[in-house]
């Protein structure tokens, strides 16, 4: 199995809602990633898990909290967010060896209203 | 900080034209990737070049890496319109570490029939 999933595929929520979105590998890769992506820019890091811990925040607003419940799962909890936090959000996951190729997933699509 | 500029940012050509994507940066990577990704999907990997110089064919894609590790250019011959997508370099800084990929500009590539 060399796929990264994530589900919801799309989600549209207020700004008082709370949601998850959500992240599997069964690749048995150690490294696990958020990226948030705006329209017609590369992706932007947001936090990186290593062997399960949070080993990277890029200065993310305490709004987007993640968790790591094992080492394939990968989940990002969203509260009280923005309309320009509107966005598609990556997973992707790496072996977390020298090359670090990095394997994406499909992406959800946020819609903040 | 490390960056990486890609160029041309738009390219719209013919189905059978040649054409070549160019990543340029002033930092020294230990490894590059170039991944592509289409409207609404995560990007997809297609190489990741380590060695200076090194040379990687996939079909008609050849990717190369420049001697100096700083720069690293994708040819598409007979281009298609299912070569149509967004590419991105990104490459692992030795001051970034290995957790880290620093992606560049992106290159939208249009492939008329």
């Amino acid at each position: 199995d060399t796929e990264v999933t994530q589900t919801p595929k799309h989600l549209v929520m207020g700004m008082t809602n709370k949601k998850s979105l959500k992240c599997e590998q069964h690749m048995g890769h150690r490294a696990m990633y958020w990226y948030k992506q705006k329209a017609k820019k590369p992706p932007e890091l947001m936090f990186v898990y290593s062997y399960e811990k949070l080993s990277i925040n890029e200065s993310v607003p305490s709004r987007f909290s993640p968790e790591c419940p094992n080492s394939s799962l990968l989940n990002l909890h969203l509260h009280a967010l923005q309309p320009e936090d509107s966005a598609l959000y990556l997973c992707a996951s790496s072996q977390q060896r020298l090359d670090n190729e990095q394997f994406f997933g499909p992406g959800t699509r946020l819609t903040v209203l | 900080t490390q960056l990486l500029e890609q160029s041309p940012q738009f390219l719209s050509i013919q189905e059978g034209e040649n054409l070549t994507v160019y990543c340029n940066s002033s930092s020294v990577f230990s490894s590059l990737q170039w991944y592509r990704q289409e409207p609404g999907e995560g990007p997809v990997l297609l190489v990741t070049v380590v060695t200076g110089g090194e040379v990687k064919k996939l079909k008609r894609l050849t990717f190369q890496f420049g001697d100096a590790r700083k720069d690293s250019s994708l040819h598409i011959t007979a281009a298609q319109p299912g070569d149509t997508g967004l590419y991105l370099c990104a490459g692992e800084g030795r001051d970034t570490g290995f957790q880290k990929l620093v992606f560049g500009t992106g290159t939208r590539l249009l492939v008329s029939p």
